[in-house]
């Protein structure tokens, strides 16, 4: 059973317009989301991360919106550019000791100049 | 700053043949993870290593074992490598705490099993 389902698989944004990639989760025992950012060939590397206690964060052009009723949250990309063109993943980590992150499945994002 | 390090960066194996993926970290990290991503299929974890002297089964650990050689260091063997295996290879490492959340990963292994 998949505990984050993230859409869409993939994206094409025009520079300069936004890019919103959602993720949802099942568990409520998940306390912290981050998003990942990989590029072609390279590990991935935290973007920006949020826990339930606040419904938005923001860092330069990347919000992350949480909807914690609704056990939903997604990644907001202003002024998208083509140097954000790269495959984004949302993760999941449990409150409990020791958690390991449940990572959804992805989204590639081209954004076209 | 090195961060995690993995080897080889490519490989290509025969079926039934057995290899070692090497990973070393340099940040004193006490967890440890390694990983596989497939298209459309994300990051799914193998094994992972909360600290030194313990290891855990992830989503996928079939085919694969693992040792915690050290605190920096956290291999991965394929005893009898199988095509189903071919993927990407990442190791990932993080803090202790539940503050210390942010997992940094290495660069793949690029694995081919023909």
């Amino acid at each position: 059973q998949q505990q984050v389902k993230q859409s869409p698989q993939s994206l094409i944004v025009q520079k300069g317009g936004i890019s919103i990639i959602n993720c949802a989760y099942e568990n409520t025992a998940f306390d912290y989301f981050p998003w990942y950012q990989q590029f072609p060939g390279k590990g991935p590397a935290l973007l920006i991360a949020i826990r339930p206690d606040v419904s938005e964060k923001k860092e330069g052009r990347f919000t992350i919106s949480f909807n914690k009723s609704a056990k939903q949250f997604s990644l907001h990309i202003m002024d998208s550019q083509p140097g954000d063109s790269a495959t984004y993943f949302c993760a999941a980590r449990m409150n409990s000791g020791y958690s390991t992150l449940t990572f959804g499945k992805g989204t590639m994002l081209l954004v076209s100049p | 700053n090195a961060g995690v390090t993995q080897t080889p960066k490519f490989q290509v194996l025969k079926t039934g043949q057995s290899m070692t993926l090497q990973c070393a970290q340099d940040m004193n990290h006490n967890s440890m993870y390694w990983y596989r991503q497939d298209p459309g299929m994300g990051l799914r974890l193998i094994y992972y290593s909360a600290s030194e002297g313990t290891t855990d089964k992830g989503e996928v650990p079939n085919g694969y074992n693992v040792s915690r050689l050290n605190k920096r260091e956290f291999s991965l063997r394929l005893e009898s490598a199988a095509p189903s295996q071919t993927s990407v290879y990442f190791c990932a490492s993080s803090g202790a705490g539940v503050q210390n959340t942010e997992a940094f990963f290495g660069q793949g292994t690029r694995l081919t099993v023909v």
